[in-house]
């Protein structure tokens, strides 16, 4: 079976605060992608990063990276001096590449970050 | 990126009324789509998977009578909630797979709110 767990549900810092969202993930193929996406309150998905099971390189965009660690199962993402703007659901999400290509998202978790 | 439409973006129907909404990807063809829901405050769940010329796979607990999909394009497929009811209002999203490859891209969702 495949799963995302995001142990977090909400979290809430203040502006220029590092933050770390949790992701762990159950998968017993060896081949999947791992995404992690913004939700604002529009509702609109915004795609943040994929990863592929074969590259482990962490990553670096901005402010923004992530953290991908097989032995662990876990992909979490770290956003450093957070803004307010910032504020949002993230979403953990696990592509299967051989059950269709369905994402199975995680529950989210809310980021508040106040001023 | 690649882009994906839906329309209506939101909508208010009377219980008992159908309701037709369309994803569309725009600059790229799609031969499978797939839809979402997501209920306020929680993750998304894929509703079904969507095949250009082919009946729709629909996940456990999703009844195909009443969400029907038809994917008659490369670029168009179609979720018509039948006989809505206000448990059904939601928050409606499809993506769309880029043929292939595994990326996918969403569309800015559909809310569908029913009286």
């Amino acid at each position: 079976a495949q799963k995302v767990t995001q142990a977090q549900t909400e979290i809430s810092v203040v502006e220029k605060e590092d933050v770390t969202l949790d992701c762990v993930y159950e998968t017993r193929d060896t081949t999947y992608y791992l995404f992690w996406y913004k939700q604002p309150p529009s509702g609109e998905l915004v795609f943040l990063i994929r990863r592929n099971s074969f590259d482990e390189q962490n990553e670096i965009s901005g402010r923004y990276s992530w953290n991908f660690q097989k032995s662990t199962s876990s992909f979490n993402f770290t956003i450093t001096a957070s803004q307010v703007v910032d504020s949002a659901v993230y979403f953990c999400a696990l592509l299967i590449s051989n059950s269709g290509y369905a994402l199975n998202f995680g529950k989210g978790t809310s980021l508040l970050v106040t001023p | 990126g690649a882009v994906v439409s839906q329309h209506p973006s939101w909508v208010i129907c009377k219980s008992g009324t159908s309701v037709k909404i369309e994803c569309r990807s725009l600059d790229f063809q799609a031969t499978t789509m797939f839809w979402y829901r997501q209920f306020p405050k929680q993750s998304l769940m894929l509703m079904a998977t969507s095949n250009e010329g082919s009946k729709a796979t629909y996940e456990q607990g999703v009844e195909k009578d009443k969400f029907l999909i038809n994917h008659a394009s490369l670029t168009l497929s179609t979720l018509t909630v039948t006989s809505a009811h206000p448990e059904d209002s939601s928050f409606y999203i499809c993506s769309a797979k880029l043929s292939g490859s595994s990326e996918q891209f969403f569309g800015p969702g559909t809310r569908l709110t029913v009286l």
